[in-house]
């Protein structure tokens, strides 16, 4: 399969306890994004990487949240001290450069789904 | 700070009926991007329009982009059950570059 693969799929913890969460993006694919989806809302953009640089961080996104992408291949999204607000489907989507570095089409992962107690 | 919005949020149709969903945003855009999620499923990517006016099909599915490239609508004809999903519209942020705003989705049910 050479598709984007996340793990865990499903991840359960207790408040206060650190996750961490791998992407793997397809691998000629330089962007990478995070997203996070609640039960009817759309992906909520959390941050974009172009190779290993991190481009662009939500203001949204709490200092909890921290992402790293060494190397320019696989990305790993931490989340410290979680609250019940957390729980969540975590997204990875990646793409390539459209012309001119225009944006092209996302292809996403499939998720981890983070459950808080 | 910009927004993207769909309308409706829900849509039930009866198979073999017609419905459009709409997108607008708040800001123009430079492009925008569709997208479909089963239940249960990821995102999958349907289509990418950029220019004014522009119209584009998928057998079923007719894309449009409008001329001030601040919405967009999808509208699929003689609806069936493996349309069932929720449509996602997304345009990349005009303050920030790499940031994609999706909108909150049109969840389309479909009745045999």
């Amino acid at each position: 399969d050479t598709g984007v693969s996340q793990d865990p799929r499903h991840k359960i913890t207790k408040r206060g306890q650190n996750v961490t969460f791998r992407c793997d993006p397809i691998s000629e694919h330089n962007r990478l994004y995070w997203y996070r989806q609640t039960l009817g809302q759309g992906p909520e953009f959390l941050t974009y990487f172009q190779n290993e640089a991190q481009l662009e961080k939500s203001r949204l996104l709490s200092d909890r949240f921290s992402a790293e992408r060494p190397k320019g291949s696989f990305s790993t999204l931490e989340i410290q001290r979680t609250e019940q607000g957390d729980s969540a489907m975590y997204l990875c989507a990646s793409s390539f450069p459209g012309l001119a570095g225009d944006y092209n089409e996302q292809f996403f992962g499939p998720g981890t789904r983070l459950t808080v107690l | 700070g910009q927004q993207v919005m769909q309308i409706p949020q829900y849509q039930h149709v009866q198979e073999g009926e017609d419905f459009t969903t709409y997108c607008n945003s708040s800001t123009t855009l430079s492009n925008i991007q569709w997208y479909k999620q089963r239940p249960g499923g990821h995102p999958v990517f349907l289509i990418q329009l950029v220019k004014s006016g522009e119209v584009k099909k998928q057998k079923r599915l007719t894309f449009q982009f409008g001329e001030a490239k601040k919405n967009s609508s999808l509208h699929i004809t003689a609806t069936q059950t493996t349309d069932v999903g929720t449509y996602f519209c997304a345009g990349p942020s005009t303050d920030s570059w790499g940031k994609f705003q999706f909108g909150a989705g049109t969840q389309v049910v479909v009745t045999p």
